[in-house]
């Protein structure tokens, strides 16, 4: 079963500073999702990675992708107060249908 | 620009009673999708359809829950009799292709079981 794992659950940071959040998961898969979830709202698409090696960037916001190691970060450098939100990675499965949520990292940057 | 969009907002309904709920999915899409979201927990998956049939689904979904297209534009999830734990929030999502796209998410009902 594809579990996809995300560190840390809970961060609350200054503005100004940098973060990473970590998102683990446990079978071969080249493709990987970023997501943001404000509170009481949709999901809304972040990034899109699609090899090995993958790196792109949105403002402040930085993610990349290691099928090697099972392993995509979503970098945040100098934090601000609009980047407070639950953040999820996912993943889908090759050859299926089906898209696995990381378990969410919820931000708080605090001014 | 085109957007996902679900009715209704908040939907209430006794325990053992049949919900509908709908989505209408960005035209040119191919595939379609409902999640559950417990208040406050994970995003999970519960099915995936296209081509008019299920392509996957998950132990979420069991024997209670359906899926239907109707017609070209609206994509249901129906719970024929509804239980307690089945309160959450339902997102659909489509996306253009299979693999390698980024989902378009609705912007959720919230089903409450009382």
């Amino acid at each position: 079963e594809l579990k996809v794992e995300q560190n840390p659950l809970f961060l609350s940071m200054q503005e100004g500073k940098n973060y990473t959040i970590y998102c683990n998961y446990s079978t071969t898969s080249d493709r990987l999702y970023w997501y943001r979830q404000d509170p009481g709202k949709s999901l809304e698409s972040l990034f899109v990675l699609l090899s090995n090696g993958a790196v792109k960037q949105e403002g402040r916001l930085m993610a990349s992708l290691d099928t090697k190691a099972r392993l995509s970060t979503l970098h945040i450098t100098a934090a601000v107060h609009d980047l407070s939100a639950t953040y999820f990675c996912a993943v889908d499965l090759s050859g299926t249908y089906k898209y696995i949520f990381g378990t969410g990292t919820r931000l708080k940057v605090l001014a | 620009e085109p957007e996902v969009t679900q009715t209704p907002s908040h939907q209430v309904t006794q325990m053992g009673q049949e919900v509908i709920l709908r989505c209408v999915p960005i035209s040119n899409h191919l595939y379609f999708y409902w999640y559950r979201q417990i208040l406050g927990q994970k995003v999970e998956f519960l099915v995936s359809f296209y081509n008019n049939e299920i392509s996957e689904k998950s132990e979420i979904f069991d024997d209670q829950f359906s899926v239907e297209r109707p017609d070209g534009s609206n994509f249901t999830l129906k719970i024929r009799s509804t239980k307690l734990e089945d309160s959450a929030m339902y997102f659909c999502a489509s996306t253009p292709r299979l693999a390698g796209y980024e989902q378009y998410f609705g912007p959720g009902t919230r089903l409450t079981v009382t």
